[in-house]
């Protein structure tokens, strides 16, 4: 039962690049989300989507974007990578309805240097 | 304002007693749910337990229960006869309103647990 995959674990990447996170589940969940937890932090949510098509940002969501083509995958792109988006991405899904908790991927972890 | 504040940076607890990691909340909507999520030091996020505003009785999952004071507005964790395998972080979060809002999760900062043998 593979639940969030989310790749790559681990990516060091320079100023200004631009890179994607992937995000797939296989449990057919409606809705979808990306956190991010910088050191010591709790989780802040960047973006999330409630089905294939409709996305909408969270409490941070400058510096990223994301799609959602399918019920499965849910990428997260950074463009023009700052050190301020050096954190640990966590991607994670649910069910529809008002109950239930989060799954959540392993996590990825990202430097900006 | 924070919606969800864990004022304990970090806790110690003798194996085998047990501990209370403090989450207190703010929302005006009636509807809401909280939950706890363990982080061990290899970094996954874990759900312990969860509970409901309109939920009549507190919420338990084994040695995990949570201690629900509506008017309070606190919904604190009780860990009963800690192993040294508790040792983690542990997240209170909190989601608000019905699932129109996209069903989010509001994270508070957290609580370093470490259990002493």
């Amino acid at each position: 039962n593979a639940g969030v995959t989310q790749t790559p674990k681990f990516r060091i990447l320079k100023i200004g690049q631009s890179m994607t996170l992937q995000c797939t589940q296989d449990m057919n969940h409606n809705y979808m989300y990306w956190y991010r937890q910088d050191p010591g932090m709790g989780l802040k949510l960047i973006y999330y989507s409630v089905g294939a098509g409709i996305t909408d940002k969270g409490e941070v969501p400058n510096g990223y974007n994301v799609s959602r083509s399918t019920t499965e995958d849910f990428p997260l792109r950074l463009e023009l990578a700052a050190p301020s988006q050096t954190s640990v991405y966590f991607c994670a899904s649910k069910p529809g309805g008002n109950t239930g908790e989060l799954f959540f991927g392993e996590g990825s972890r990202l430097t900006v240097l | 304002a924070q919606k969800i504040t864990q004022t304990q940076p970090g806790m110690f607890v003798q194996e085998k007693e047990a501990v209370t990691l403090d989450c207190t909340y703010d929302t005006s909507d009636p509807s809401y749910g909280l939950f706890w999520y363990k982080q061990p030091s290899s970094g996954e996020m874990i759900f312990l337990i969860y509970q409901g505003s309109y939920d009549q009785q507190n919420a338990t999952e084994g040695r995990y229960s949570l201690n629900f004071q509506k008017a309070r507005k606190s919904a604190n964790l009780v860990i009963s006869a800690s192993q040294l395998g508790d040792s983690a972080m542990y997240f209170c979060a909190m989601r608000e309103g019905w699932e129109t809002s996209g069903s989010r999760l509001t994270f508070g900062e957290g609580t370093q647990l470490t259990v002493n043998p």
